[in-house]
């Protein structure tokens, strides 16, 4: 079966320090994968998607960076985190294009 | 326009009644959909796909109305566990990879 790792479960940075969250999923090959972002009492938002190893589309302008060095490996990155950037981030993986996702269990980010 | 667009609730129900959740999305072309559960300060959780023709799973029954772009969710004999926030979401395939977008979700609250 399939399994997605997310680490850490949470994490305190403080602003203009850089981030690092690591998501990898094992039991499947040549997934799509997904990092979204939630914050307080919204939705989610889609960040980065992935279909292969160095293959990353970015929804949204912002300070942060995605990079998939290996097939089932999704970083997330920022050189210098701002105050806006705490939330909830949430990487997914999904088969193939019509098939649903699922996520790991999230790292709840607190930049102060 | 949103791309998905769920009506925010809360509702607040009573143990046992019946209640609906409405979806519309915005781009014809998309092909898959789904509903998410998403418990609180955790990470969503597929609930069930949804078809053309219907379909049902126990006590919940999704619908699809591709004609006007729209999704529900009917859950049957609510119970108390059915608390959480249900999270719509639309499948797009882009011509390079599948891009899942989640409404930002109604909070549903079961009460005794």
């Amino acid at each position: 079966s399939q399994t997605i790792h997310q680490w850490p479960a949470t994490l305190v940075q403080p602003v203009g320090s850089p981030l690092s969250l690591e998501c990898t999923v094992e039991g499947t090959s040549n997934p799509n994968l997904y990092w979204y972002r939630q914050a307080a009492g919204r939705g989610l938002q889609l960040l980065f998607y992935s279909v292969g190893i160095g293959q990353i589309s970015s929804e949204v302008p912002q300070n942060l960076s995605a990079s998939r060095p290996q097939d089932r490996q999704f970083i997330l990155s920022s050189k210098k985190l701002l105050l806006s950037d705490s939330g909830f981030y949430l990487c997914a993986w999904s088969h193939d294009r019509r098939t649903e996702a699922f996520f790991g269990q999230g790292t709840r980010l607190t930049v102060v | 326009r949103k791309e998905v667009e769920q009506d925010p609730g809360p509702f607040n129900v009573p143990e046992g009644a019946t209640v609906a959740f409405n979806c519309t999305y915005s781009n014809s072309a998309s092909q898959s959909f789904f509903w998410y559960r998403q418990d609180c300060r955790k990470e969503p959780k597929l609930l069930m796909s949804v078809y053309s023709s219907g379909n049902e799973d126990g006590r919940f029954t999704a619908q699809l109305n591709r004609a006007s772009q729209y999704i529900s969710l009917l859950i049957r004999d609510s119970k108390l566990s059915d608390s959480a926030t249900y999270l719509c979401v639309v499948n797009t395939y882009t011509g390079t990879a599948s891009k899942l977008t989640f409404g930002t979700g109604t909070r549903l609250q079961v009460t005794l």
